[in-house]
């Protein structure tokens, strides 16, 4: 079981650029979240998926889409990067939105935005 | 006030000591509380969970909770240079809040 995989590991972009950061679980989890990590700022939600088909926002949503291709996966995108947008992204997921406060986290993505 | 708050410390506490890390949050009808670690550079990893007033013990590690007073707390006894990490308190009422996390150095 790799648990939560996500890629690329680390991204560089410029203002302007769009990129998808792709989410995966091997789990059978039926949740899914994507969070940012910035310092001083502790994890913050951008948007969840309860279940295959239905995606939320969470705390800190614009400037990002979601997808929730299929149960496994669950795509991030950056339409139009911003330097505001330079942080850590950490996928997680979940066996049941009931049971969102036990997740299962992926390594994370470093992106910067120049 | 934040919703949860953690001293981002550093804690630091000789190797083999009792390490005591405490949160406490603001909304009183929150339901279920957690702690995650994460090492410097790595992802979060659930390490706890407690549901109910009192102690839950788990190896080396108790998490307290106290819903009257609203604060949760993680005991790591025979702390070892390994705990050395980022612990992060989250809270679920509804929506899951995470504090900014306590770092711990054990020193041995």
């Amino acid at each position: 079981n790799a648990g939560v995989t996500q890629t690329p590991k680390f991204q560089v972009l410029k203002t302007g650029q769009s990129m998808t950061l792709q989410c995966a679980q091997d789990m059978n989890h039926n949740s899914m979240y994507w969070y940012r990590q910035d310092p001083g700022m502790g994890l913050r939600l951008i948007y969840y998926s309860a279940s295959e088909g239905t995606t939320d926002k969470g705390e800190v949503p614009n400037g990002y889409n979601v997808s929730r291709l299929n149960k496994r996966e669950f795509s991030l995108r950056l339409e139009s990067a911003a330097p505001s947008q330079t942080s850590v992204y950490f996928c997680a997921s979940s066996l049941l939105e009931e049971w969102y406060g036990e997740q299962y986290f992926g390594p994370g993505t470093r992106l910067t935005v120049t | 006030q934040k919703e949860v708050e953690q001293n981002s410390g550093p804690l630091s506490v000789p190797e083999g000591a009792i390490a005591s890390l405490n949160c406490t949050y603001s909304d009183r009808v929150s339901q279920s509380f957690f702690w995650y670690r994460q090492y410097s550079g790595k992802s979060p990893e659930l390490i706890m969970s407690i549901y109910s007033n009192g102690d839950k013990e788990d190896g080396r590690f108790t998490a307290q909770l106290n819903k009257a007073s609203q604060y949760v707390s993680l005991l790591i006894r025979d702390s070892q240079p390994s705990d050395s990490a980022t612990y992060l308190c989250a809270v679920k009422n509804g929506k899951l809040t995470f504090g900014q996390g306590t770092i711990l150095t054990v020193h041995p």
